[in-house]
């Protein structure tokens, strides 16, 4: 079973959409949780943390739940540069190890 | 500070030849992660290094890669012989030895291997 899970998609969403993206993950020892952002041919880079509260930024919110195993990001207002793939990655605190799930692939449509 | 760096950008070669990627962490991490990305499998761990010590080489594929880290500015990651499945982006990331929320992965442009 792979470590982090999510469904690939793809996302076509008009502007001004809200979506949103689930992953679950198989280790309950996990300890840490991210959504990273990866651009065409780019490298992947951090969108935000995931704290067990749940926290938001701008229009992006993301949310924990540890009983059920998953972590979501929902995006609101939608726009052209949200395009991108969205990759979950989970970290256990035992060895620093970072997870990544494959990614959902989101394409905003004008 | 100029971010992770990763040589080559591209790499080209046959079926047999050896292949070396480069990566400087960013001065200060701690922590250095060998990643390979493909469209089926996503970015998969194959190799950290904490402190310049190899920690985890569970998900190196086989004996044919090999890497190493001589010092805290400078990592190598050697494929010897390459073959056509070994065709990826992998990429370089570096990281501070911390815990929780503040964990950051800052990732290279990645070196994009093509082997013929």
């Amino acid at each position: 079973r792979k470590e982090v899970e999510q469904d690939p998609g793809p996302f076509n969403v008009p502007e001004g959409a809200t979506v949103a993206f689930n992953c679950t993950y198989s280790n309950s020892a996990s300890q840490s949780f991210f959504w990273y952002r990866q651009d065409c041919r780019k490298e992947p880079k951090l969108l935000m943390s995931v704290y067990s509260s749940g926290n938001e930024d701008g229009r992006f919110t993301a949310q924990l739940n540890r009983a059920s195993q998953y972590i979501s990001l929902l995006i609101r207002d939608s726009k052209l540069s949200d395009s991108a793939t969205y990759l979950c990655v989970v970290s256990t605190n035992t060895g620093n190890q970072f997870y990544f799930g494959t990614g959902t692939s989101l394409t905003v449509i004008p | 500070d100029a971010g992770v760096i990763q040589s080559p950008r591209h790499e080209v070669t046959e079926m047999g030849q050896e292949v070396t990627l480069r990566c400087k962490p960013i001065s200060g991490h701690d922590y250095l992660f060998w990643y390979r990305q493909t469209m089926m499998r996503g970015l998969e761990l194959l190799i950290y290094f904490n402190n310049n010590v190899p920690i985890d080489d569970s998900g190196m594929p086989e004996d044919r890669f090999s890497a190493k880290m001589p010092n805290a500015s400078f990592s190598t990651l050697k494929i010897q012989p390459s073959e056509p499945r070994d065709s990826a982006v992998y990429f370089c990331a570096s990281g501070l030895a911390r815990t929780g929320p503040n964990e950051k992965l800052f990732f290279g442009s990645g070196t994009q291997l093509s082997v013929l």
